[in-house]
Parts: C-alpha cells; sequence; structure tokens
C-alpha cells in the first residue's frame, strides 16, 4: 500500500514565487526521499532526510520532517519555469520505496 | 557511469501477446527495483530484486507477471498475455544498497500500450 500521500495534488505558482508541498505518511520510516518527474520521464532524486533529521537543504530545496506528525515538507524558492514537473514523496521503511500520488508543480513564466 | 537503462522506451503489444521489458542497473548496483505508474497516478512498488534472488514480489500480480535478474544480462520483467489494464509505464530502479539509507536511480521507463 501506499505511504506517502502528497497534498496539494496541484500547484500553480509564477516564476519567482516560492513553492511549498506537504507528504503525510502513515508507518515508521527509515528516511524520506523525494524525487522529481518531469512529463514522460523517469524520476530524479532530490534529496534524503534521515528519520533522526529535522530540515534539510540543496539549492534551493528546503525539505523538513516532523516524525511525530509523520509529515514532511518540500519548500522551492524562487521557482523557475524548468521546476514544472509532479514531486513525488517516497517512504523508506526497510529497502522498498513507497511513493505518494504526487503534487504537479506548474511554474508560470 | 551510464545511468539505469530500460528498453524498449514504447512497446505495442495485442491483447494476450507476452511483454518483455528489461532493465540494465548502473554499473556497480546490484539490487534491482520495478514500479509500475498508471496516468497521473504514482509509482506502485511492484518487486525488488538482487542479483539472482527475489526479495520482495509483494507488489506484483499473482498471475502472469514475472521477474528476473540473473547473474549476467538485465532484470526483466515479463508479462504473459497481456490484457489493456497492462498499460502503464513501468521503471526500473537500481541501487548500491551499501546501507538503507540511500538513493535509488531510475531509468526512463518503458510505456507499454496494450490494444
Amino acid at each position: 500500500s501506499q505511504q506517502g500521500e502528497e497534498d496539494p495534488q496541484a500547484l500553480s505558482i509564477q516564476e519567482g514565487e516560492n513553492a511549498t508541498m506537504n507528504c503525510s505518511y502513515k508507518t515508521s520510516i527509515n528516511n524520506l526521499q523525494w524525487y522529481r518527474q518531469n512529463s514522460g520521464r523517469g524520476l530524479v532524486h532530490l534529496i534524503l532526510i534521515r528519520s533522526n533529521e529535522r530540515e534539510k537543504h540543496s539549492g534551493r530545496l528546503r525539505v523538513t520532517l516532523d516524525t511525530s506528525k509523520k509529515s514532511s515538507s518540500l519548500l522551492i524558492t524562487a521557482s523557475r519555469a524548468a521546476d514544472t514537473a509532479s514531486y513525488f514523496c517516497a517512504t523508506v521503511d526497510d529497502y522498498k520505496l513507497s511513493f505518494g500520488a504526487g503534487t504537479t508543480v506548474t511554474v508560470r513564466a | 557511469n551510464a545511468g539505469v537503462m530500460q528498453n524498449p522506451r514504447h512497446l505495442v503489444r495485442r491483447r494476450g501477446q507476452e511483454a518483455r521489458l528489461r532493465c540494465s542497473p548502473m554499473k556497480g548496483h546490484s539490487h534491482v527495483y520495478w514500479y509500475r505508474q498508471l496516468p497521473e497516478e504514482g509509482l506502485k512498488f511492484m518487486v525488488y530484486l538482487q542479483k539472482e534472488n527475489i526479495i520482495d514480489e509483494s507488489g506484483m500480480p499473482k498471475e502472469r507477471f514475472s521477474a528476473e535478474f540473473p547473474k549476467e544480462g538485465p532484470s526483466i520483467l515479463r508479462i504473459q498475455q497481456v490484457v489493456r489494464g497492462d498499460s502503464a509505464a513501468y521503471f526500473c530502479a537500481s541501487s548500491p544498497y551499501v546501507e538503507r539509507s540511500t538513493e535509488a536511480f531510475f531509468g526512463q521507463g518503458t510505456r507499454l500500450t496494450v490494444v
């Protein structure tokens, strides 16, 4: 069964604005990962946050993890048209990546 | 170091035919995952393999689907007697599994269309 559930399902923002999406999950995890998928392509790994970490940064990406609420958020700052894609969170309990349905982000020029 | 290679990228099969999807993991990776993605949905786990072993096939339909990862050569996902509902994108991912906290590297997928 799917673990992560992203919210919102879709997001449309103006170039330069920030985009925030959330992920909730149900059971304990080893780590949580965020991936991006451009239309018709495979998934690209963005960032991994371990269960004992609370926040992590990578370039314009900021990820938070709240294990007590079983939730994570992904923030993309100063968005660009190239950030238009679907974003998925994936939980890892042992070896298996379990994906949510994703958030589709559209960045308008 | 080439990424995860999947072929074919697109595959069209008539109902009742067999579909064979191939995945060559990244060099040095001995762990392979297969996922299925329906339009507008996330990826659903199908099977996890190590070389010559199926570790977890809990996401695989019990009938018509099989997977292997031989000692030599690519991993193969085989779908026998395909039906329209098998139409989807099938993604393969590999990892070195040095430890549990590791990212997976995905291929570009095989888009199967059953007509």
